[in-house]
């Protein structure tokens, strides 16, 4: 158990870039979860699947942003033409109902800052 | 939705004191965790509390469904102790496993 992977940790872009960031959950996670955090704030949910398929998105989630999980293993989180108001701490979560608990274990994380 | 609330939002503790952190909720709710975060934003998981009695170490939490609220108590607080603490909860009337978080506590650790 190696624990959530988020890649990259950093990004820096400039306004109106794409950008894309990567969620590995831990093995056999059969659900993940995405959300945001800005500077002095709980973080926020942003969307989830369950295996392959996506199963809630919230309000925030807006057309510019784009979550997949093609094979049910990792996930991507790509935001088209990156506003000032994206920069957040985008935070990756994985659990796996029906164990002992439906803990969700959180990755490091991918700090955006849009210039 | 479910309204999350955290007290105190902040908390200066001078080396070996002890803490109780509360977070109140508004509905019924079937998750509830306790994180510490980081001075680098990695969430660690401390609790899965949604109801009963814990302890880990120096860390213990309690969680009254019944009265939607949830305490969290430091013993010995150490500077490593420093951080912020969030409580999360996912709340049945949703039907969502999402977690909503409160704005959580800021704590430090003097030496």
């Amino acid at each position: 158990d190696t624990g959530v992977s988020q890649n990259p940790r950093h990004k820096i872009t400039k306004r109106g870039q794409n950008v894309t960031f990567r969620c590995d959950p831990i093995s056999e996670h059969n659900r993940l979860y995405w959300y945001r955090q800005t500077l002095g704030q709980g973080p926020e949910f942003l969307t989830y699947f369950q295996n392959e398929a996506q199963l809630e998105k919230s309000r925030l989630l807006s057309d510019r942003f784009s979550a997949e999980r093609p094979k049910g293993s990792f996930s991507t989180l790509e935001i088209q033409r990156t506003e000032q108001g994206d920069s957040a701490m985008y935070l990756c979560a994985s659990s796996s109902p029906g164990g002992p608990s439906d803990t969700q274990y959180f990755g490091p994380g991918t700090r955006l800052t849009v210039l | 939705g479910i309204q999350v609330e955290q007290s105190p939002p902040d908390l200066i503790l001078q080396e070996g004191a002890n803490s109780t952190l509360r977070c109140n909720f508004s509905d019924s709710v079937n998750n509830l965790q306790w994180f510490h975060q980081n001075p680098w934003g990695q969430l660690i998981n401390l609790f899965y509390i949604p109801s009963g009695t814990k302890q880990n170490g120096r860390l213990s939490a309690t969680t009254v469904a019944t009265e939607r609220y949830s305490l969290l108590y430091i013993s010995s607080s150490q500077t490593t102790d420093s951080g912020v603490y969030f409580c999360a909860v996912a709340y049945l009337p949703g039907g969502s496993e999402k977690l909503v978080f409160g704005k959580g506590t800021k704590l430090t650790v003097n030496p």
